[in-house]
Protein backbone atom coordinates (compact mmCIF):
# COMPACT_ATOMS: atom_id res chain seq x y z
CA UNK A 1 0.00 0.00 0.00
CA UNK A 2 0.86 3.66 -0.77
CA UNK A 3 2.06 5.89 2.10
CA UNK A 4 1.19 8.93 2.84
CA UNK A 5 2.52 10.91 5.93
CA UNK A 6 1.73 13.98 7.45
CA UNK A 7 3.97 15.51 10.11
CA UNK A 8 2.18 18.03 12.15
CA UNK A 9 -0.52 16.50 13.54
CA UNK A 10 -1.45 20.53 14.53
CA UNK A 11 -0.80 23.68 13.06
CA UNK A 12 -1.83 27.03 14.27
CA UNK A 13 -1.85 30.60 12.47
CA UNK A 14 -2.51 34.00 12.96
CA UNK A 15 -5.49 35.60 10.87
CA UNK A 16 -4.62 37.46 7.76
CA UNK A 17 -1.05 35.04 7.86
CA UNK A 18 0.16 32.33 5.62
CA UNK A 19 0.40 28.80 6.65
CA UNK A 20 1.84 25.52 4.88
CA UNK A 21 1.31 22.11 5.74
CA UNK A 22 3.05 19.74 4.86
CA UNK A 23 2.75 16.37 2.98
CA UNK A 24 5.34 13.67 1.95
CA UNK A 25 4.18 10.22 0.11
CA UNK A 26 6.46 6.82 -0.99
CA UNK A 27 5.57 5.67 -4.75
CA UNK A 28 7.26 3.74 -7.19
CA UNK A 29 4.67 4.82 -9.65
CA UNK A 30 4.91 8.18 -12.58
CA UNK A 31 1.59 8.41 -12.59
CA UNK A 32 -0.39 9.57 -9.97
CA UNK A 33 -2.90 12.52 -8.81
CA UNK A 34 -2.68 14.07 -5.44
CA UNK A 35 -5.30 15.82 -3.12
CA UNK A 36 -5.84 17.92 -0.30
CA UNK A 37 -9.26 17.95 1.73
CA UNK A 38 -10.16 20.25 4.60
CA UNK A 39 -13.09 18.57 6.98
CA UNK A 40 -14.01 21.47 9.07
CA UNK A 41 -15.83 20.98 12.25
CA UNK A 42 -19.21 20.02 10.62
CA UNK A 43 -17.29 16.47 9.40
CA UNK A 44 -17.51 16.89 5.63
CA UNK A 45 -14.76 16.65 3.56
CA UNK A 46 -14.22 18.65 0.93
CA UNK A 47 -11.92 18.58 -1.94
CA UNK A 48 -9.30 22.05 -1.65
CA UNK A 49 -7.01 21.31 -4.42
CA UNK A 50 -6.03 18.72 -7.11
CA UNK A 51 -2.51 18.03 -8.69
CA UNK A 52 -1.34 15.82 -11.72
CA UNK A 53 2.41 14.06 -10.95
CA UNK A 54 2.88 15.01 -15.00
CA UNK A 55 2.22 18.36 -14.26
CA UNK A 56 5.11 21.10 -12.96
CA UNK A 57 3.09 23.64 -12.65
CA UNK A 58 1.63 24.22 -8.97
CA UNK A 59 -1.79 23.89 -8.66
CA UNK A 60 -3.58 27.17 -7.45
CA UNK A 61 -7.13 27.43 -6.39
CA UNK A 62 -7.89 31.54 -4.97
CA UNK A 63 -5.64 31.59 -1.29
CA UNK A 64 -4.66 27.97 -1.62
CA UNK A 65 -1.60 26.87 -3.05
CA UNK A 66 0.30 23.82 -2.99
CA UNK A 67 4.46 23.14 -3.67
CA UNK A 68 4.72 19.72 -5.58
CA UNK A 69 8.35 18.41 -5.65
CA UNK A 70 8.10 15.36 -7.20
CA UNK A 71 11.79 14.06 -6.92
CA UNK A 72 11.39 14.65 -3.75
CA UNK A 73 7.51 13.48 -2.92
CA UNK A 74 6.58 16.22 -1.18
CA UNK A 75 3.26 17.67 -1.76
CA UNK A 76 2.59 20.52 0.76
CA UNK A 77 -0.41 23.15 0.97
CA UNK A 78 0.09 26.67 1.43
CA UNK A 79 -2.86 29.12 2.56
CA UNK A 80 -2.16 32.64 2.46
CA UNK A 81 -3.90 35.44 3.92
CA UNK A 82 -5.91 32.45 6.29
CA UNK A 83 -9.45 33.38 7.49
CA UNK A 84 -11.27 32.00 10.56
CA UNK A 85 -13.36 29.48 8.57
CA UNK A 86 -10.03 28.10 7.41
CA UNK A 87 -9.97 26.49 10.62
CA UNK A 88 -10.45 22.26 9.58
CA UNK A 89 -8.43 19.06 9.42
CA UNK A 90 -6.45 19.56 6.68
CA UNK A 91 -6.20 15.49 4.74
CA UNK A 92 -3.31 14.92 2.08
CA UNK A 93 -4.44 11.86 -0.43
CA UNK A 94 -3.28 10.37 -3.11
CA UNK A 95 -4.11 7.80 -5.50
CA UNK A 96 -3.21 6.02 -9.02
CA UNK A 97 -4.38 3.98 -11.76
CA UNK A 98 -1.61 1.73 -11.03
CA UNK A 99 -2.66 1.01 -7.43
CA UNK A 100 -6.54 -0.08 -8.06
CA UNK A 101 -7.68 3.86 -7.89
CA UNK A 102 -8.37 3.76 -4.74
CA UNK A 103 -7.56 6.75 -2.14
CA UNK A 104 -4.54 7.07 0.31
CA UNK A 105 -4.97 9.35 3.00
CA UNK A 106 -2.12 11.03 5.65
CA UNK A 107 -3.30 11.20 9.02
CA UNK A 108 -4.39 14.81 8.86
CA UNK A 109 -2.86 17.92 10.67
CA UNK A 110 -5.73 20.22 12.24
CA UNK A 111 -5.29 23.79 11.86
CA UNK A 112 -6.49 26.57 14.40
CA UNK A 113 -6.62 30.12 12.98
CA UNK A 114 -6.15 32.33 15.40
CA UNK A 115 -8.29 36.06 15.46
CA UNK B 1 -27.19 16.28 -7.44
CA UNK B 2 -27.59 15.52 -3.61
CA UNK B 3 -24.13 14.45 -3.44
CA UNK B 4 -23.14 11.16 -1.79
CA UNK B 5 -26.07 10.53 1.03
CA UNK B 6 -25.45 8.33 4.49
CA UNK B 7 -27.83 7.22 7.00
CA UNK B 8 -28.25 7.48 9.89
CA UNK B 9 -26.74 10.72 10.87
CA UNK B 10 -26.01 9.11 14.13
CA UNK B 11 -26.61 5.91 15.52
CA UNK B 12 -26.38 4.94 19.10
CA UNK B 13 -26.41 1.15 19.64
CA UNK B 14 -25.86 -1.64 22.10
CA UNK B 15 -22.97 -3.87 22.11
CA UNK B 16 -24.13 -7.45 20.36
CA UNK B 17 -26.46 -5.45 18.51
CA UNK B 18 -26.34 -5.04 14.70
CA UNK B 19 -26.12 -2.07 13.20
CA UNK B 20 -26.16 -1.32 9.15
CA UNK B 21 -25.27 1.70 7.99
CA UNK B 22 -26.75 3.12 4.12
CA UNK B 23 -24.98 4.91 1.37
CA UNK B 24 -26.29 5.83 -1.92
CA UNK B 25 -23.37 7.52 -4.09
CA UNK B 26 -23.45 10.28 -6.70
CA UNK B 27 -25.51 9.52 -9.86
CA UNK B 28 -23.15 8.00 -12.51
CA UNK B 29 -20.28 6.89 -10.08
CA UNK B 30 -19.08 3.87 -10.27
CA UNK B 31 -16.29 3.52 -7.35
CA UNK B 32 -17.41 3.36 -3.59
CA UNK B 33 -15.07 3.44 -0.67
CA UNK B 34 -16.59 2.59 2.77
CA UNK B 35 -13.74 4.57 5.50
CA UNK B 36 -13.64 4.64 9.08
CA UNK B 37 -12.19 7.26 10.96
CA UNK B 38 -11.19 7.54 14.48
CA UNK B 39 -8.67 10.04 16.51
CA UNK B 40 -6.39 7.26 16.82
CA UNK B 41 -6.44 5.77 13.68
CA UNK B 42 -7.29 8.68 11.45
CA UNK B 43 -9.00 7.34 7.72
CA UNK B 44 -9.03 3.78 7.42
CA UNK B 45 -10.01 2.64 4.32
CA UNK B 46 -12.44 -0.42 4.55
CA UNK B 47 -13.78 -1.60 1.64
CA UNK B 48 -13.95 -0.21 -2.07
CA UNK B 49 -16.08 -1.57 -4.81
CA UNK B 50 -16.06 -0.74 -8.51
CA UNK B 51 -18.70 -1.23 -10.69
CA UNK B 52 -20.45 -3.07 -7.71
CA UNK B 53 -17.80 -5.72 -7.18
CA UNK B 54 -15.64 -5.47 -4.11
CA UNK B 55 -12.03 -4.61 -4.85
CA UNK B 56 -10.12 -4.59 -2.11
CA UNK B 57 -11.72 -5.61 1.47
CA UNK B 58 -8.44 -5.91 3.22
CA UNK B 59 -8.99 -3.17 5.57
CA UNK B 60 -12.36 -4.53 7.30
CA UNK B 61 -10.86 -5.37 10.28
CA UNK B 62 -12.68 -8.71 10.89
CA UNK B 63 -15.71 -11.13 9.80
CA UNK B 64 -17.96 -8.72 12.26
CA UNK B 65 -18.09 -6.48 9.14
CA UNK B 66 -19.61 -6.80 6.14
CA UNK B 67 -20.12 -4.45 2.73
CA UNK B 68 -22.63 -4.95 -0.10
CA UNK B 69 -23.33 -3.37 -3.16
CA UNK B 70 -26.15 -4.82 -4.94
CA UNK B 71 -27.00 -2.29 -7.56
CA UNK B 72 -25.18 1.00 -8.60
CA UNK B 73 -27.03 3.33 -6.27
CA UNK B 74 -27.29 1.84 -3.33
CA UNK B 75 -24.54 0.27 -0.45
CA UNK B 76 -24.53 -1.44 2.90
CA UNK B 77 -21.84 -1.95 5.54
CA UNK B 78 -22.60 -3.99 8.36
CA UNK B 79 -21.39 -5.17 11.69
CA UNK B 80 -22.64 -7.90 13.72
CA UNK B 81 -22.46 -7.78 16.33
CA UNK B 82 -20.77 -4.83 16.89
CA UNK B 83 -18.23 -3.70 19.72
CA UNK B 84 -17.69 -0.49 21.97
CA UNK B 85 -14.76 -0.62 19.95
CA UNK B 86 -16.50 -0.29 16.66
CA UNK B 87 -17.21 3.02 17.80
CA UNK B 88 -16.62 5.29 14.94
CA UNK B 89 -17.53 7.75 12.37
CA UNK B 90 -17.79 5.80 9.10
CA UNK B 91 -17.35 7.47 5.55
CA UNK B 92 -18.60 6.76 2.53
CA UNK B 93 -17.30 8.61 -0.21
CA UNK B 94 -17.55 7.62 -4.54
CA UNK B 95 -15.81 8.66 -7.40
CA UNK B 96 -15.25 7.91 -11.44
CA UNK B 97 -12.90 5.12 -12.23
CA UNK B 98 -10.61 4.51 -14.42
CA UNK B 99 -10.31 8.22 -14.32
CA UNK B 100 -7.70 8.97 -11.32
CA UNK B 101 -8.03 12.73 -12.06
CA UNK B 102 -11.33 12.81 -10.26
CA UNK B 103 -11.34 13.34 -6.50
CA UNK B 104 -13.99 11.33 -4.16
CA UNK B 105 -17.24 12.63 -3.12
CA UNK B 106 -17.81 12.44 0.77
CA UNK B 107 -21.38 11.90 2.39
CA UNK B 108 -21.74 13.47 5.77
CA UNK B 109 -20.55 10.17 7.57
CA UNK B 110 -22.08 8.19 10.00
CA UNK B 111 -21.52 8.82 13.96
CA UNK B 112 -21.93 5.43 15.56
CA UNK B 113 -21.75 5.13 18.97
CA UNK B 114 -22.08 1.22 20.66
CA UNK B 115 -22.44 1.53 24.43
Amino acid sequence: AQTVTQSQPEMSVQEAETVTLSCTYDTSESDYYLFWYKQPPSRQMILVIRQEAYKQQNATENRFSVNFQKAAKSFSLKISDSQLGDAAMYFCAYRSPNTGNQFYFGTGTSLTVIP
Amino acid sequence: DAGVIQSPRHEVTEMGQEVTLRCKPISGHNSLFWYRQTMMRGLELLIYFNNNVPIDDSGMPEDRFSAKMPNASFSTLKIQPSEPRDSAVYFCASSLAPDPNTEAFFGQGTRLTVV
